[in-house]
């Protein structure tokens, strides 16, 4: 099947840093990548969709200075957190989905703990 | 407006018995429609999907869910549950005409199989 990769899987970082997090998809091109955000014990929010090439489509209230999104290439999507803060700990979850396909699949995902 | 319900936190079940996990779902127009299970600090992983066709679907892992139309219900289903099966598992949504390829996650239902 379709493998999505993270990088890292887990970072602890000082507040006011940046942390870049990167979603590749191993083995397929994905025209689509979508970032999720997740806190503990509940289900995934939609922050973001990412078009290879074009702008990311941000949700309501996501912040796209806070939350930069880059598609540069079919199998890369990154998601820079900037000036992050304590708030911004989540869990980070990507994922992709084949061109002309429904089926999205996800990557491992990302657990950021801002200090 | 497309909307997932997911009625029951946690689901208990004995092993060797069959287990249902409840869905039910809101959209405009027809869905399309998946499961995907999380284990503890992973991301989500591909079950299954109803796009069109039969209302049975089969997926990985012995698990099968029903599409009924008219309940606006996906259920999932496995008729004898593993104690390697417990986990948090999502339902989610998309409208088929739905231009932005979001997908809508239910609030997931913690499945607990005791030995």
């Amino acid at each position: 099947g379709a493998v999505v990769s993270q990088h890292p899987s887990w970072v602890i970082c000082k507040s006011g840093t940046s942390v870049k997090i990167e979603c590749r998809s191993l083995d397929f091109q994905a025209t689509t990548m979508f970032w999720y955000r997740q806190f503990p014990k509940q289900s995934l929010m939609l922050m973001a969709t990412s078009n290879e090439g074009s702008k990311a489509t941000y949700e309501q209230g996501v912040e796209k200075d806070k939350f930069l999104i880059n598609h540069a290439s079919l199998t890369l999507s990154t998601l820079t957190v900037t000036s992050a803060h304590p708030e911004d700990s989540s869990f980070y979850i990507c994922s992709a989905r084949l061109a002309g396909l429904e089926t999205q699949y996800f990557g491992p995902g990302t657990r950021l703990l801002v200090l | 407006a497309q909307s997932v319900a997911q009625p029951e936190d946690q689901v208990n079940v004995a092993e060797g018995n069959p287990l249902t996990v409840k869905c039910t779902y809101s959209v405009s127009g027809n869905p399309y429609l998946f499961w995907y299970v999380q284990y503890p600090n992973r991301g989500l992983q591909f079950l299954l999907k109803y796009i069109t066709g039969d209302n049975l679907v089969k997926g990985s892992y012995g698990f099968e869910a029903e599409f009924n139309k008219s309940q606006t219900s996906f259920h999932l289903k496995k008729p004898s549950a593993l104690v390697s099966d417990s986990a948090l598992y999502f339902c989610a949504v998309r409208e088929i005409h739905n231009a932005g390829n979001m997908l809508t996650f239910g609030g997931g239902t913690r499945l607990m199989v005791k030995p």
